[in-house]
């Protein structure tokens, strides 16, 4: 039972350089996250998805792009990367969302470091 | 803007103490309050997800309240061991799809 699976879990790039987060999630959940996660700043979210197709802005999304297209993936771009993109990033799953009883899954992380 | 407060930030405890920490939330338009706990080098994982005002929700040593009137909720843990050493985030959700986390308690129970 995959679960939430993100690549890569590590990276260094440069400052300038793109890249894309993977995400994948197997449990056929309609809503996923992005979540970025500073030291002592708890997890802010970047962009989030209510199914494929729909996405939406979270609390601090310049610098990134996301897609959905698919039910299971929603990848998180970087266009042009900056020091201050630095940070770990957690990708997150739920069935609906804010209906109770739904917990959100996620995946093991990445750590970005942009030099 | 939504804003979750967590306190203490972290604490330290002695192996079989019990203890508690705070999670404040805003008490309009309220869905959800979610608890996960979050070990090191590991993804968060979800504790409770409480709903209705007054719930309370246990899992063996660990236990939550909810109050959604004055915007609160405790996390309770009785008997803390090393391996509780954690942090512990919530998360509040409203009307619409996103969670909204608090900056987390980190808990270190000292054997």
């Amino acid at each position: 039972n995959a679960g939430v699976t993100q690549t890569p879990k590590f990276r260094i790039l440069k400052i300038g350089q793109s890249m894309t987060l993977q995400c994948a999630q197997d449990m056929n959940h309609n809503y996923m996250y992005w979540y970025r996660q500073d030291p002592g700043m708890g997890l802010k979210l970047i962009y989030y998805s209510v199914g494929a197709g729909i996405t939406d802005k979270g609390e601090v999304p310049n610098g990134y792009n996301v897609s959905r297209s698919t039910t299971e993936d929603f990848p998180l771009r970087l266009e042009l990367a900056a020091p201050s993109q630095t940070s770990v990033y957690f990708c997150a799953s739920s069935y609906s969302g804010t209906v109770s009883n739904t917990e959100a899954f996620f995946g093991q992380g990445t750590r970005l470091t942009v030099v | 803007i939504l804003n979750v407060e967590q306190s203490p930030q972290s604490l330290h405890v002695q192996e079989g103490d019990s203890t508690n920490f705070t999670c404040s939330f805003p008490s309009s338009n309220f869905y959800a309050l979610h608890w996960y706990r979050w070990e090191t080098a590991k993804s968060p994982e979800a504790l409770f997800v409480m709903t209705l005002n007054g719930d309370e929700k246990k899992k063996g040593r660990i236990s939550a309240t909810l109050n959604t009137k004055e915007g609160y909720s405790y996390l309770y843990i009785k008997g803390s061991q090393p391996e509780d050493s954690a942090t512990y985030l919530c998360a509040f959700t409203s009307g619409t799809y996103k969670y909204i986390f608090g900056t987390g308690t980190r808990l270190k129970v000292l054997a």
